[in-house]
């Protein structure tokens, strides 16, 4: 079974740029998650979707920040206009919508902002 | 300020040694998880513990939860080089396993 992939790996752009992170959960998993890592700091949660839902987006930082779930599958993070400070790693987790289920994470895109 | 702290914040063992990590938090935790991470890689699960006084062991690797359900401690026996990697303690705070809040991590570097 495919785990958790996100596209692309690495992205460097400049400040003021747009960029899209792709998410593409297990298939079948419900709850899909963003997290991010700023260096230094410990991951943060940003939004959580259910199906195709924002169940909780109170961890996105400003209006520059916009995600999608288009048909409850794959999901989507546009940074428009980037800044430095979103520079980090951000994590895609999904799990099954059943309470204590582990989330399950991908392996990250690491994104610079120069 | 920091929801969950973590220690020590890195670790350099020599192989064959026991190890311990610590996750403690200041408000009692509904769900509290263990990941390791390897540089370039996802988190991978380890356990998860929910309920107070619980343990859970997995291969090398026991995990134990307080009474309290306010700290935890990830306990490694015998440790191997495959040990080696990043180890963070996730904890659902509000009840059902939604979001998540992290501790910054343990470094664990485990010498041949």
């Amino acid at each position: 079974e495919a785990g958790v992939t996100q596209f692309p790996s690495h992205s460097v752009i400049e400040k003021g740029q747009t960029v899209t992170l792709r998410c593409d959960p297990i298939s079948g998993h419900d709850n899909l998650y963003w997290y991010r890592r700023v260096m230094g700091k410990e991951i943060k949660f940003l939004l959580h979707f259910v199906k195709e839902s924002k169940q909780d987006e109170s961890g996105m930082p400003n209006n520059r920040f916009l995600a999608e779930r288009t048909g409850g599958t794959y999901s989507t993070l546009k940074v428009q206009p980037a800044e430095l400070e979103d520079s980090g790693v951000y994590f895609c987790a999904s799990s099954q919508l059943r309470q204590w289920d582990e989330q399950f994470f991908g392996p990250g895109t690491r994104l610079t902002v120069l | 300020s920091q929801e969950l702290e973590q220690s020590p914040q890195s670790l350099i063992v020599q192989e064959g040694k026991n190890l311990t990590i610590n996750c403690t938090s200041s408000k009692t935790l509904y769900g509290l998880y263990w990941y390791k991470q390897k540089y370039g890689e996802g988190l991978i699960f380890l356990m998860m513990l929910q309920k107070g006084g619980e343990e859970k062991s997995h291969e090398k690797i026991t995990a134990k939860l307080d009474e309290k359900k306010q700290q935890s401690s990830l306990h490694i026996t015998a440790s191997q080089p495959s040990h080696a990697g990043i180890y963070l303690c996730g904890a659902d705070k509000q009840g059902g396993s939604e979001k998540l809040v992290f501790g910054k991590g343990t470094k664990l570097t485990v010498n041949p």
